[in-house]
């Protein structure tokens, strides 16, 4: 079972960036994923996009494209996230979670998410 | 991408059966076997319940299962217990490489 830990809550202006990490217990991740998701207050789940460390690579959603980025540090099996150009809409919890391979890609290992607040 | 459409809400005495569906497109639940369904306490992370359509975690209770038809998914719970009042999302790859939730379903249960 990967235990995965998330950086603490933040505040920033709109316009800002902010970049949450997203540390995993496990430096084997073979075919697995680590996806990023978004939830806004009393919202739903949104898929931002998700990063291979296999491949070293990232898929983003089209609502993100240009504005997220996502990267892994493999030295310290730690996972960010990067998002720029902060609005409101993005005062959201922030979850990391991994999705297994072996799983149909089910997403069983969730951080405790990130709560960030964009506020001028 | 367009969000899966679920019902906003469901409800279910204790001890009954519900079913909350989840539809999409031929270019997401109809195409791939890769659904999963997530439960949401208040205040909580999502948790997974099904992944690959039908198929349970260990640790999940068999009285939830998954299936899908056409571009329907849906998550049946048996045997209503207090402690399934929760979100429900369902989500599924798309043959962009990418994923997609549905808006979720809050379950009541009576």
């Amino acid at each position: 079972q990967v235990q995965l830990v998330q950086s603490g809550a933040e505040v920033r202006k709109p316009g800002d960036s902010v970049n949450v990490s997203c540390r995993a217990s496990t430096h084997n991740f073979g075919g697995d994923y680590v996806q990023w998701v978004r939830q806004a207050p009393g919202r739903g789940l949104q898929w931002m996009g998700w990063f291979h460390p296999g491949s070293d690579g990232a898929t983003y959603a089209d609502d993100f494209e240009g504005r997220v980025t996502m990267t892994m540090d493999a030295s310290s099996t730690t996972f960010f996230m990067e998002v720029s150009s902060l609005t409101s809409d993005d005062t959201a919890i922030f979850y990391c979670a991994t999705c297994s391979s072996d799983a149909y890609l089910g997403c069983a290992n969730w951080g405790q998410g990130t709560l960030i607040t964009v506020s001028s | 991408q367009s969000a899966l459409t679920q019902p906003a809400s469901v409800s279910g005495s204790p001890g009954q059966s519900i079913t909350i569906s989840c539809t999409g497109t031929s270019s997401d639940v109809a195409r791939y076997p890769f659904v999963s369904w997530y439960q949401q306490h208040p205040d909580k992370g999502p948790k997974l319940v099904i992944f690959g359509v039908n198929n349970r975690p260990s640790g999940v209770s068999n009285r939830f299962s998954g299936s899908k038809s056409g571009n329907t998914a849906s998550l049946t719970i048996s045997g209503l217990q207090a402690e399934d009042e929760a979100d429900y999302y369902c989500s599924s790859y798309t043959r962009r490489n990418t994923w997609v939730f549905g808006g979720g379903t809050k379950l009541t249960v009576l």
